[in-house]
């Protein structure tokens, strides 16, 4: 059974530019997250989707960043434009079922780099 | 708000070692707790779940502890070996939105 999948692994774009990444959830789990992660930490939660609805969004800094999960499989999130700040590794993981208790599974994560 | 310490961030030990890693948390009310294991540049693999209603939860040399009332869990690895080293971190669900909060990890070193 395939895993989570993220992509890009990695990214370097200058500042004021925007970047988006990529994930595929594993198959039949209807809750998605997007952590953000910075070095020597754990991870901080960024959006938590319900199949396609954001159910939990209030740490996700909606100046420049956005998320969407169309039909409720795959996701995206995007940041425009980018800061220095934002340079972490951003992993996505998803679980089955819709109360937030369940098992995570994680990608390996994109690691953004703004210079 | 909950909060979660991982105590000592860093930890070395010869091959072979029995140890064990400590996590504890601030708000009692939790649902469970998961042990993930994260290897440098890499995601994080879970290891083991922990229901509120267990004491404890067993996978191979890895064995996880929880006792709610004083907010601590334990992951306990037994014969230790190089290929354990990694960054090991506990995380809960709490609150009415069960967000998920982190430890910020111990990394584990195991010497050949």
């Amino acid at each position: 059974e395939a895993g989570v999948v993220q992509s890009p692994r990695y990214k370097i774009i200058e500042k004021k530019q925007p970047v988006a990444f990529w994930c595929n959830p594993i198959s039949g789990h209807n809750t998605l997250y997007w952590y953000l992660q910075n070095l020597g930490q754990g991870p901080e939660l960024l959006i938590r989707y319900e199949n396609e609805e954001a159910v939990d969004d209030s740490q996700l800094p909606k100046d420049r960043f956005s998320a969407e999960r169309l039909k409720g499989v795959d996701s995206t999130l995007k940041i425009q434009p980018a800061e220095l700040g934002d340079s972490a590794v951003y992993l996505c993981a998803s679980s089955y079922g819709t109360s937030n208790t369940g098992e995570l599974f994680f990608g390996e994560g994109s690691r953004l780099t703004v210079l | 708000k909950q909060e979660v310490t991982q105590i000592p961030a860093a930890l070395s030990v010869p091959e072979g070692e029995n140890l064990v890693l400590n996590c504890s948390f601030t708000d009692s009310a939790i649902y469970n707790l998961q042990w993930f294991r994260q290897d440098p540049g890499k995601g994080l693999t879970s290891l083991l779940l922990i229901q509120s209603s267990q004491r404890e939860q067993t996978s191979g040399r890895l064995n996880a502890s929880l006792d709610k009332s004083s907010g601590r869990s334990t992951l306990y690895i037994a014969a230790s070996q190089p290929g354990d080293s990694a960054t090991y971190l506990c995380a809960v669900p709490s609150g009415s939105a069960r967000q998920l909060t982190f430890g910020s990890g111990t990394q584990l070193t195991v010497l050949p």
